[in-house]
């Protein structure tokens, strides 16, 4: 089975763009949820995206949004994008038939700088 | 406020030795723990597991302890190897958190 694949891999931007991220699932996998990692809050969780609807949602902005498609691949969008917005974009997938426990798998992540 | 804390942000063990990596939580609401490792440039990629229910699962050199009274994971792998160089996180899910991961340790195995 391919793994989690998420692209673009580097993306440079400058402050006021937005950007829009992708990630596709394990195959099978429904469950996509997004992460940000950053050298001063570790992991944080974004959201997440079961059967095209958000089901969980982070304490992030409203400026960080996101989507599911019928296939399961996911985007994630950030508007007007700040010099704190530079970071490791994760993406993780899970069967999410278990809502609590389901095993997350992680994509190598989108790593963005925001000039 | 931090729901986790993995209070050594590195650790440095001999290769053959024992490594024991650790975490402690306030959530009280948590009821699954996870270690990931994560090596550069890569994203975290899921080691072992615990659920609430036990205090003690083992898979090949690799044992995660969980002391609930205590808020308490660990993890230990032996033997350690320098392949097992990397950044560990250790991870909760439970109540209403999706998956909340401390901030890592940097595990170095020297040969």
């Amino acid at each position: 089975k391919a793994g989690v694949t998420q692209t673009p891999r580097y993306l440079i931007k400058t402050r006021g763009q937005q950007v829009t991220l992708s990630c596709s699932p394990i195959s099978g996998h429904r469950s996509v949820s997004w992460y940000q990692q950053t050298p001063g809050q570790g992991l944080q969780f974004l959201f997440e995206y079961f059967s095209e609807t958000q089901r969980n949602k982070g304490n992030f902005p409203g400026r960080f949004s996101g989507r599911q498609f019928s296939n399961s691949r996911s985007e994630m969008n950030v508007s007007t994008l700040e010099l704190g917005d530079s970071a490791l974009y994760l993406c993780a997938s899970s069967s999410g038939e278990l809502a609590g426990t389901d095993t997350q798998y992680f994509g190598p992540g989108t790593r963005l700088t925001v000039l | 406020d931090q729901q986790v804390k993995q209070n050594s942000p590195s650790l440095s063990v001999q290769e053959g030795r024992i490594s024991i990596l650790n975490c402690d939580y306030t959530n009280s609401m948590f009821d699954y723990f996870l270690w990931y490792k994560k090596y550069p440039a890569e994203g975290p990629t899921f080691l072992i597991s615990i659920s609430s229910i036990k205090d003690k699962n083992e898979d090949g050199r690799f044992t995660v302890f969980l002391n609930k009274s205590a808020k308490h994971l660990s993890l230990h792998i032996v033997p350690s190897q320098p392949g097992d160089s990397a950044v560990y996180f250790c991870a909760f899910q439970g109540g209403s958190e999706k998956l909340v991961f401390g901030k890592g340790t940097k595990l170095t195995v020297n040969p």
